[in-house]
């Protein structure tokens, strides 16, 4: 089972910052938080992930709190071609990726 | 990012037909893959793992004579849906990474429909 814990759908509108949540309590030391999104019948893209520290690259930006037990993922001047199921994984790269049921980000024009 | 690629990307058969799938790591040598299953309004489920040159590990509830895998070499890995049937029809997503690598990239999805 995912242990994550994601809103199930979003709107935002275009040229807004999207924030998106992500609740991951029981988050173990050796698990990174990973963000992949889905857009309508393609493969996952990876986005960005961290460990402790916010990071931040040309996609997106990733804030995860001190007690690691959550993290917003923030996508700063949201498109149309946002829209898309967004997914925070916990991964300790030894092991498989596990998806939950995301967040249906719609981008309003 | 690394690219993935899946042939075909789609397919329709008829039921008790046998399906090949193919996963290209196109610009890295993959040791591990994996392969999902995605129904319609659904997350990605997690099918099976396969290392390169080894057996495919599966998850519960897939049947490893149904859905075969391959895995022989670092580029490639296929999925054989033998005998399909129409309630296989789905979203076959596959992904792959390199040992040491710190992210997984997916391939675009195959939709396999079963008539």
């Amino acid at each position: 089972d995912a242990k994550t814990t994601q809103p199930t759908s979003m709107d935002c509108a275009e040229g807004r910052a999207a924030n998106l949540p992500c609740n991951h309590s029981t988050i173990s030391g050796n698990e990174y938080v990973y963000w992949y999104r889905q857009i309508h019948s393609q493969g996952p893209q990876y986005i960005i992930h961290g460990l402790k520290n916010n990071e931040t690259n040309e996609m997106a930006s990733l804030i995860i709190t001190e007690d690691r037990k959550s993290s917003t993922l923030i996508l700063p001047h949201a498109t149309l071609r946002d829209t898309a199921v967004y997914y925070c994984i916990l991964w300790n790269r030894d092991d498989k990726i596990i998806f939950g049921k995301g967040t249906r980000l719609h981008i309003l024009p | 990012g690394a690219v993935v690629s899946q042939h075909p990307s789609r397919v329709i058969c008829k039921s008790g037909t046998s399906v090949k799938i193919e996963c290209r790591s196109l610009d890295f040598q993959a040791t591990t893959m994996f392969w999902y299953r995605q129904f319609p309004k659904q997350s990605l489920m997690l099918m099976a793992t396969s290392n390169e040159g080894s057996k495919a590990t599966y998850e519960q509830g897939v049947e490893k004579d149904k859905f075969l895998i391959n895995h022989a070499s670092l580029t490639l890995s296929t999925l054989t849906v033998t005998s399909a049937h129409p309630e296989d029809s789905s979203f076959y997503i596959c992904s792959a990474r390199a040992g040491g690598v710190e992210t997984q990239y997916f391939g675009p999805g195959t939709r396999l429909l079963v008539l």
